[in-house]
């Protein structure tokens, strides 16, 4: 595709609800980013995949979060058992390597009710 | 973690004044890049500037880093109402060069 790809755009969830979102990359960019951010402030770092290398988990907020990235090209975060203070967008971002041109989707507006 | 740090936290200039943020930063890095967000969606990258330049130029933009003092400054000239966003800087300071983020500055331009 021409940019990264999040789906859904928008998701309304009851509290205590696993969540699947997902996260379409740039084709060939090594790195994907998912990030958090609640209204009006900024961005909260999740997790980080690079290339093969093992991902950096450091940010995710609970072992309720989890993300895969699928063959170098797809990722999916999971927020199990959702709770209402998980809600915010909720981006993903992707560049050829690292450090270069992040290029965003979206983002997921996740709201837990 | 977020090493970047940016000031001030919000903006508000007539329309056709400048707009100066800063960003500082607490490692050595390769390159800083700044980005603009409108309506707390998808950011979008404006410039990149390399640990070894000084100063960079695009359109309206105007972009200095200072190594020495580790900060950077994003200039935006003779602003438009369309400018106001919030405006973020990142840096490669992090393990297998991930991107570390500032707070953002919010800028308004007042028309």
């Amino acid at each position: 595709g021409a940019g990264v790809s999040q789906s859904p755009s928008n998701k309304v969830t009851e509290k205590g609800k696993d969540v699947e979102l997902r996260c379409d990359p740039i084709s060939g960019h090594t790195a994907l980013y998912w990030y958090r951010q609640s209204l009006g402030q900024g961005l909260e770092f999740l997790i980080y995949f690079q290339g093969n290398s093992a991902p950096d988990k450091s940010g995710l907020p609970s072992d309720r979060f989890s993300a895969e990235r699928t063959g170098g090209s797809v990722s999916t975060l999971t927020i199990q058992r959702t709770q209402q203070e998980d809600s915010a967008v909720y981006l993903c971002a992707s560049s050829l390597t690292g450090n270069t041109e992040a290029f965003f989707g979206q983002g997921t507006r996740l709201t837990v009710v | 973690s977020q090493q970047g740090e940016e000031d001030p936290q919000a903006l508000s200039i007539q329309e056709g004044e400048n707009a100066t943020m800063n960003c500082s930063y607490k490692t050595s890095i390769n390159n800083l890049q700044w980005y603009r967000q409108n309506s707390g969606r998808g950011l979008v990258h404006l410039i990149l500037i390399r640990s070894n330049e000084r100063e960079k130029h695009s359109g309206r933009l105007r972009v200095t880093l200072d190594t020495s003092k580790k900060s950077s400054s994003l200039l935006i000239t003779a602003s438009r109402a369309a400018d106001t966003a919030s405006y973020f800087c990142a840096t490669d300071a992090g393990s297998n060069y991930q991107l570390i983020w500032g707070a953002g500055t919010k800028l308004i331009i007042k028309p």
